[in-house]
């Protein structure tokens, strides 16, 4: 079945870069738009963009473009979300779905990274 | 790209039905009919329940039901349930391969 699996929790000092993994199974990866998606204690869903891993191609929230990079690794299936420069504000649980092709909506979603940032 | 507006909060007893707005703009919400809703319990990953503005996944009671009208969709829920107190968030197509999420709604069953 299809699968998201993330990597673990982090712990960040201010100013520094936090780099959460996405590893895709029960699906050919290039085939699905992956989004990653973040969520402050208490608060809402927050869009942060998507990359096609076909091509690598990437597009991001306007919030986020120059603090986010979006890769991809297609001999192991992973995407990576890196956020540089971080902040008390970009303490928050990061998550990965992914889209259809075609489709306007996420069926599957990773678990979750906990991300802490403290100065 | 500015989020999407939802109640904060909204409550209803069991077996009542409820309603949450979702309202945004002609460049988003009412340009498209890519709206979908999510269910997220405390703790756990969103997950579907309409999309494309009214389409249930397999799966999802047909107690959930959506729809859109201009900047406006809608998610109702009818014959509420202990089990429906969640969060509710709408995200939506804004153009230009860009997605925006709603500000999320709490629902609390009574």
């Amino acid at each position: 079945q299809m699968q998201l699996v993330q990597s673990g929790a982090e712990v960040k000092k201010t100013g520094s870069s936090v780099k959460v993994s996405c590893k895709a199974s029960g699906y050919t990866f290039t085939y699905r738009y992956l989004h990653w998606v973040r969520q402050a204690p208490g608060q809402a869903l927050e869009w942060m963009g998507w990359i096609t891993p076909f091509n690598g191609n990437t597009n991001y929230a306007q919030k986020f473009q120059d603090r986010v990079t979006f890769t991809r690794d297609r001999s192991v299936g992973t995407a990576y979300m890196e956020l540089s420069s971080l902040r008390s504000e970009d303490a928050a649980i990061y998550y990965c779905a992914t889209q259809g092709s075609g489709s306007s909506h996420f069926d599957y979603w990773g678990q979750g990274t906990l991300v802490t940032v403290s100065s | 790209q500015s989020a999407l507006t939802q109640p904060a909060s909204v409550s209803g007893s069991p077996g009542q039905s409820i309603t949450i707005s979702c309202t945004g703009t002609s460049s988003d919400v009412g340009g498209y009919n890519l709206v979908s809703w999510y269910q997220q319990h405390p703790g756990k990953a969103p997950k579907v329940i309409i999309y494309e503005c009214s389409k249930r996944p397999s799966g999802v009671s047909d107690r959930f039901s959506g729809s859109k009208s201009g900047n406006t969709a809608s998610l109702t829920i009818s014959g509420l349930q202990a089990e429906d107190e969640a969060d509710y968030h709408c995200y939506s197509y804004a153009g230009s391969s860009l997605w925006v999420f709603g500000g999320g709604t709490k629902l609390t069953v009574l």
